[in-house]
C-alpha cells in the first residue's frame, strides 16, 4: 500500500476548479511536488514546496498544505489540464522518496 | 538548458542485468541529486532512487537488494544497474535532475528535469 494515497480520478467541468489532494502522514513533516503527466509524455513539474511553481506553468496552478494533507488546486480548469497528477514525498521514515498512486483528472 | 537522455537496451532477458545511462547536456552534473523513476504500462511512478554528484546514494527499499546507481562525472553521466531481473521490471525508465532544499525548516524535494524515457521490456 502507498504511503501517499492519491484520489484514483476527479472531474472537473471546463473553466471551474480543482482540487487533488495528496494523503500521508510525512506530509506533516515535508512538502510536496506535483507532477503532470500526459499520455505517452514524460512527467512536468507543476508545483513543489510552500509555493513554488516553475517557470512556463500557468499560474491556475496552485499548492496548498495543512497537516498530512496537500492539494494541488487548478483554477479554471482547461481542456490541456486533462491528464495524470502524481504527488512526490519522503515515506513515513523521511529516508526515502516516493509517489503517489496518481490521479486522472477528466475536464468534461 | 540541461537536457537528460536515456539509453540502453529494450529487451533484457530475464535474470539477467539491466543497464541504463542517462546523458546530461546543457549543464554540469556536479551538484544536484540524479534520479532514476519507472512506470509499468499502465501504472503509476515509481522511484528507484537517486545519487548526489558526489557519489552517495539512496534507494527504494522494494529495490535496494538489485539496485545500483553511479555517477560518472567526466562524461556527465549517471547509471543504473538492476539486476536478476524479471518481467515485473518491464517498464518505462526516466531519469531526472532533481533538488532538495528547506523552506520553513521544512524539507522538501523536487524533479524539474526529466528525459523523455526509455522502454525496457524484459523477456526471453
Amino acid at each position: 500500500s502507498s504511503e501517499l494515497t492519491q484520489d484514483p480520478a476527479v472531474s472537473v467541468a471546463l473553466g471551474q476548479t480543482v482540487r487533488i489532494t495528496c494523503q500521508g502522514d510525512s506530509l506533516r513533516s515535508f512538502y510536496v511536488s506535483w507532477y503532470q503527466q500526459k499520455p505517452g509524455q514524460a512527467p512536468i513539474l507543476v508545483f513543489f514546496g510552500k509555493n513554488n511553481r516553475p517557470s512556463g506553468i500557468p499560474d491556475r496552478f496552485s499548492g496548498s498544505s495543512s497537516g498530512n494533507t496537500a492539494s494541488l488546486t487548478i483554477t479554471g480548469a482547461q481542456a490541456e489540464d486533462e491528464a495524470d497528477y502524481y504527488c512526490n514525498s519522503r515515506d513515513n521514515n523521511g529516508n526515502h522518496w516516493l509517489f503517489g498512486g496518481g490521479t486522472k483528472l477528466t475536464v468534461l | 538548458q540541461v537536457q537528460l537522455q536515456e539509453s540502453g537496451p529494450g529487451l533484457v532477458k530475464p535474470s539477467e542485468t539491466l543497464y541504463l545511462s542517462c546523458a546530461v547536456s546543457g549543464g554540469s552534473i556536479s551538484t544536484y541529486y540524479w534520479t532514476w523513476i519507472r512506470q509499468p504500462p499502465g501504472k503509476g511512478l515509481e522511484w528507484i532512487g537517486y545519487i548526489y554528484y558526489s557519489g552517495s546514494t539512496n534507494y527504494n527499499p522494494s529495490l535496494r537488494s538489485r539496485v545500483t546507481i553511479s555517477v560518472d562525472t567526466s562524461k556527465n553521466q549517471f547509471s543504473l544497474r538492476l539486476s536478476s531481473v524479471t518481467a515485473a521490471d518491464t517498464a518505462v525508465y526516466y531519469c531526472a535532475r532533481a533538488s532538495v532544499t528547506i523552506a520553513d525548516r521544512i524539507w522538501y524535494s523536487y524533479m524539474d528535469v526529466w528525459g523523455k524515457g526509455t522502454t525496457v521490456t524484459v523477456s526471453s
